[in-house]
């Protein structure tokens, strides 16, 4: 079993949906990362959060400490949103486990 | 302010060469990790320095090497190339561990 599960594993959505990608993990951890992919391979850092709830723009994450959950939403999805959302914690204070990622894309 | 950058950006190798892959980090950023990606997979925890000296390492073997230099820019060095190295190599920076990462482009390395 991996430390860090993603569901669902590939979603597609129409131009607008609202979308909700879900991670859960067994270990410890001090913080979590949400993190989007494009196909090239650059990372970008969407999100870190070790409690509670943030928002930028359309992207909202929550994380659930007790219950070693988080979800990612995005809100009026849109095809420029089309990536592989990958959700890693941090374990100790270098250690990033990532999961294996969600890949979504919207449609026009 | 400048980003993580990398270089080179793509590598080709044969089986039982060694590579140097390098990485600039974020300025103001004392802390670089080093992750593999095989294709279709979440990246995979190298190492960590922080201030020049190793600051944690994942299951990777000792092939596997690195060096951080006083202006925080780092090295990933691996030694006799195996096929199943074939990956893409990421960095990133961060103003110390355990905050938020930023992350380089990555190098694509392929050894043949």
């Amino acid at each position: 079993k991996n430390e860090v599960e993603q569901s669902p594993q590939n979603l597609t959505a129409q131009e607008g949906e609202f979308i909700t990608i879900n991670c859960s993990y067994s270990v410890g951890i001090s913080a979590l990362h949400w993190l989007q992919q494009h196909p090239g391979g650059g990372i970008v850092s969407l999100f870190m959060l070790s409690s509670g709830k943030k928002k930028h723009g359309r992207l909202i994450a929550t994380i659930n400490i007790q219950e070693k959950h988080s979800s990612l939403h995005i809100t009026a999805s849109h095809p420029r949103d089309s990536a592989v959302y990958i959700c890693a914690v941090l374990y100790n204070t270098d250690k990033l486990i990532f999961g294996t990622g969600t890949r979504l894309q919207v449609f026009p | 302010e400048t980003g993580v950058t990398q270089s080179p950006t793509h590598l080709i190798k044969t089986r039982g060469q060694q590579v140097t892959l390098r990485c600039s980090s974020q300025s103001g950023h004392n802390t670089v990790s080093w992750y593999q990606q095989a294709l279709g997979q979440g990246p995979q925890f190298i190492f960590q320095y922080y201030r020049e000296e190793e600051n944690g390492r994942g299951n990777f073997p000792p092939r596997f090497s690195g060096l951080q230099f006083p202006n925080y820019s780092s090295e990933l060095n691996v030694n006799a190339l195996e096929l199943d190295d074939s990956a893409l190599y990421l960095c990133a920076s961060s103003p110390a561990a355990g905050y938020e990462q930023y992350f380089g482009p990555g190098t694509r390395l392929t050894v043949t």
